[in-house]
């Protein structure tokens, strides 16, 4: 049982790049989740998805696309990416409201 | 706004060396307080659910309590295993999907 994926784990980019970060699960959890993790921020929230077709933008969102066409699929895109957005990534999902949420192992994003 | 303030920043003990770790919270009606481990680049390892003041949970050397303002996370006889950074992180009631409020985190060093 895979739990979250996450790939990459590491990727460096120069600024105005674009890239896609991925996750899966494998748990038919309905609902997921987007956070960056910085030092002396903690864990914010970017966008979420409650369902397939639905996602709404969280604390962060700026600079961000998310897209969720499959209940197992919730990838995170960077348009243009900055310096500001070199931080560690985790993608996160759980059953429904109120249930904890199972995190992945994060992707490492520098950017140059 | 939902804030949560996790003290102390890092904390140093002995093994066998008990103590507890504070979360103090406000948020406009709880759902749920989330007590969440991470080791050093790892995504975040969920430890306990708490949903109404009074409520206490447990699991091997670890003890987590709520009351209205805050929550704590007692850690009996500590090993060295148990050093990590602990996240505390709620859920309100009329909040959408399954956003979460993390502090920055108690970082939890067990010396043998």
């Amino acid at each position: 049982n895979a739990g979250v994926t996450q790939t990459p784990k590491f990727q460096v980019l120069k600024t105005g790049q674009s890239m896609t970060l991925q996750c899966a699960q494998d748990m038919n959890h309905e609902y997921m989740s987007w956070y960056r993790q910085d030092p002396g921020m903690g864990l914010r929230l970017i966008h979420y998805s409650v369902g397939a077709g639905i996602t709404d933008q969280g604390e962060v969102p700026n600079g961000y696309n998310v897209s969720r066409s499959t209940t197992e699929d919730f990838p995170l895109r960077l348009l243009s990416a900055a310096p500001s957005q070199t931080s560690v990534y985790f993608c996160a999902s759980s059953y429904s409201h109120g249930r904890p949420q199972h995190f992945g192992d994060g992707t490492r994003l520098s950017i140059l | 706004e939902d804030q949560v303030t996790q003290s102390p920043e890092a904390l140093r003990l002995q093994e066998g060396e008990s103590s507890s770790l504070n979360c103090s919270y406000t948020v406009s009606g709880l759902r749920g307080l989330f007590w969440y481990r991470q080791d050093p680049g790892k995504g975040p390892e969920f430890l306990f659910t708490l949903y109404s003041a009074g409520e206490e949970k447990e699991k091997e050397r670890l003890k987590a309590t709520l009351t209205k303002k805050e929550s704590f996370l007692h850690i009996t006889a500590p090993k060295p295993e148990d050093s990590a950074t602990y996240l505390c992180a709620v859920q309100a009631q009329e909040t959408s999907g399954s956003r979460l409020t993390f502090g920055e985190g108690t970082q939890l060093t067990v010396n043998p």
